[in-house]
């Protein structure tokens, strides 16, 4: 089985902390991604990573920012945390772009920003 | 248009009913297509791929429309455990360079005693 862990699940952090949020994927997968979830809005994507030290923007890449320096493990970054970032965050990873992968998610993690 | 539509209900069903959800998709030449359960302050999980000839899982029928760029999914004889939210996601583009899928915000389901 696909195994996507993502080591914080919750968090409470206060305005203007960085917060780093790990992830890590153990079946060799190319693609790595990062996703917030809010009620009502549904999945929106943050940041993607094809390869390593590669990166790509999403539909909401504001205030955040990636690392991708081992093939399984991707990093994300809020620099100065702010309470409109308070939300479930999603990593997932996806073995290539080829039509039928699917895409594996971890367990989230729930951050309040206070 | 919405890349990805669903709606968002919720479906209140009782058990054993028999339920179906649509989708639609705004980009023809996607490719490929897949229905993810969530349960509620969980990840979403893959249920079920889409395939063009339609295809069943147990209780669960998933089928593609292309010509009217829709995917449903019908569920038979409803149980407890079927309530959640049921995402639609579509892999708009071919190739090796198409990295992301498209979601849509997922249909609420609950199946009452």
């Amino acid at each position: 089985d696909v195994k996507v862990t993502q080591s914080s699940r919750y968090l409470v952090k206060r305005t203007g902390e960085k917060v780093f949020l790990e992830c890590v994927q153990d079946m060799d997968h190319e693609n790595m991604f990062w996703y917030r979830q809010d009620p009502g809005l549904g999945l929106r994507l943050i940041y993607f990573s094809y390869d390593v030290k590669m990166k790509e923007k999403g539909d909401i890449p504001e205030g955040y920012s990636v690392s991708r320096e081992k093939k399984e493990r991707f990093s994300l970054i809020l620099e100065s945390a702010s309470t409109n970032q308070t939300s479930m965050y999603l990593c997932a990873s996806r073995e290539d772009g080829t039509s039928g992968n699917t895409i594996y998610f971890g367990e989230g993690s729930w951050l309040t920003v206070v | 248009r919405k890349e990805v539509e669903q709606d968002p209900g919720p479906f209140n069903v009782p058990e054993g009913a028999t339920v179906a959800f649509n989708c639609t998709y705004s980009n023809s030449a996607s490719q490929s297509f897949f229905w993810y359960r969530q349960d509620c302050r969980k990840e979403p999980k893959l249920l079920m791929s889409v395939y063009s000839s339609g295809n069943e899982d147990g209780r669960f029928t998933a089928q593609l429309n292309r010509a009217s760029q829709y995917i449903s999914l019908l569920i038979r004889d409803s149980k407890l455990s079927d309530s959640a939210t049921y995402l639609c996601v579509v892999n708009p583009y071919s190739g090796a360079g198409s990295y992301q899928l498209t979601f849509g915000k997922g249909t609420k389901l609950s199946v009452i005693p």
